[in-house]
């Protein structure tokens, strides 16, 4: 079975500041690995995704995501917030051999000016 | 490319009524998935399919649920009876391929059985 945890409901940051959203998971062999970004009223949007390889993945709007196998994590970073970060965020797992996303339940980010 | 496209965007039904969601997947993908979103159970997966045939409908909660998709370019998410803890939004999704490739998703319905 395959499980992922996003340990923290809400991720407050002021503008310009580093941000970090967590993510774990649990799967049988190596994952592929998500994150998604929902805006209010619109559907979930694909930021990156870490296949194989390179430990830092880096996916749109400045986002990167760090693999890390052995704490079985997959954190979500930016070096400088902005405002309009400011929405829901999902942590998905899928296993190799499978076809289904296992979504996190969400991290709320409000970025302050 | 438009995307993925759902209709209705809203939907508003007395209970006991029957529901019907549309979903257009991107041209090409051979994966579509059905999902629900709640703020009890956040992003469930009811049923996908691959080039037309489902493949796990273990997500679908009970037999009041159905899902088709009669070619390449349509699937409908159907609710009969519909009932109040029915409300919810609804998300289709495709993806391209077997393999690491992300699903991309539709703008969603949002159903409210009163």
């Amino acid at each position: 079975a395959q499980s992922v945890a996003q340990p923290e409901d809400q991720v407050n940051v002021a503008e310009g500041n580093p941000l970090t959203v967590k993510c774990t998971y649990s799967v049988s062999g190596n994952p592929y690995l998500f994150w998604y970004v929902q805006y209010p009223n619109r559907g979930l949007q694909f930021l990156l995704k870490y296949i194989t390889g390179d430990n830092l993945v880096k996916g749109s709007y400045g986002f990167e995501a760090e693999f890390n196998k052995s704490q079985t994590s997959f954190h979500l970073k930016k070096p400088s917030a902005l405002v309009s970060d400011s929405a829901l965020y999902f942590c998905a797992v899928r296993e190799r051999a499978g076809y289904a996303l296992n979504f996190g339940k969400g991290t709320s980010l409000l970025v302050t000016p | 490319d438009a995307g993925v496209i759902q209709s209705p965007r809203h939907e508003v039904t007395e209970m006991g009524q029957e529901v019907t969601l549309r979903c257009k997947p991107i041209s090409g993908h051979d994966y579509l998935f059905w999902y629900r979103q709640t703020m009890m159970r956040g992003l469930e997966l009811l049923i996908y399919f691959n080039n037309n045939v489902p493949i796990d409908d273990s997500g679908m909660p009970e037999d009041r649920f159905s899902a088709k998709m009669p070619n390449a370019s349509f699937s409908t998410l159907k609710i009969q009876p519909s009932e109040p803890r029915d409300s919810a939004v609804y998300f289709c999704a495709s993806s391209y391929k077997r393999g690491p490739y992300e699903q991309y998703f539709g703008p969603g319905t949002r159903l409210t059985v009163t």
